[in-house]
């Protein structure tokens, strides 16, 4: 079975200073893996996936995350963090289970972005 | 392209009674997912339908049950409703044609007292 690990619950950041959001998951195969972002009383955005092309990962609003495949992770950077970062952040797996697909999400990590 | 809309936005019922959830799923995708988002927590998986039919389930009970349509709209009935049932319910579609990535909507809030 695949999960997710999000080793940061919460993270706080100056606006203008980079944001590193840490995700580790397990996985018997090559996985599929997302990001996806919740602002408050919002539905998830997608940031951006994995699927077994390029390790390094481009997203929407200037995020990027890596896959290392030796570390088993897939964390989520940006180089300059916006007021408008401040949100939640899920790292996703996709499994495939009982011959369909299900998607584990992570705990969560909630990002403060400070003036 | 349509995005992946929810109705309602907000619901209050009343433990023991009954609720139902619309979802119309993104134009083009047959897949749709039904989640549970307590508060404070990441999103738990309730069921999956494809071409009508249910074909993937999380750990909730059968009080939990779902519908897809021929038009791939779906809903998610509750009934028995517990307080612990208070949530935000996400729903997202997808299609194997369209990649890998779920669209999610804005979600339902139900709130049972």
């Amino acid at each position: 079975a695949q999960s997710v690990t999000q080793l940061d619950s919460h993270v706080s950041v100056s606006e203008g200073t980079p944001v590193l959001l840490r995700c580790n998951y397990s996985s018997s195969y090559s996985p599929s893996l997302f990001w996806y972002v919740q602002h408050p009383n919002k539905g998830l955005q997608l940031l951006l996936k994995y699927t077994s092309a390029a390790t390094l990962v481009k997203g929407i609003n200037g995020f990027e995350a890596e896959f290392k495949k030796s570390e088993t992770s897939f964390h989520l950077t940006k180089p300059s963090a916006h007021m408008s970062d401040a949100a939640e952040y899920f790292c996703v797996v996709r499994e495939y289970q009982s011959g369909t697909y299900k998607y584990i999400f992570g705990t969560g990590t909630r990002l403060k972005v400070l003036a | 392209e349509t995005g992946v809309t929810q109705s309602p936005t907000h619901l209050i019922k009343t433990r023991g009674q009954q609720v139902t959830l619309r979802c119309s799923s993104q134009s083009g995708h047959n897949t749709v997912s039904w989640y549970q988002q307590a508060l404070g927590q990441g999103p738990q998986f309730i069921f999956q339908y494809y071409r009508e039919e249910e074909n993937g389930r999380g750990n909730f009970p059968p009080r939990f049950s779902g519908l897809q349509f021929p038009n791939y709209s779906s809903e998610l009935n509750v009934n028995a409703l517990e307080l612990d049932d208070s949530a935000l319910y996400l729903c997202a579609s997808s299609s194997q044609l369209a990649g890998p990535e779920q669209y999610f909507g804005p979600g339902t809030r139900l709130t049972v007292t």
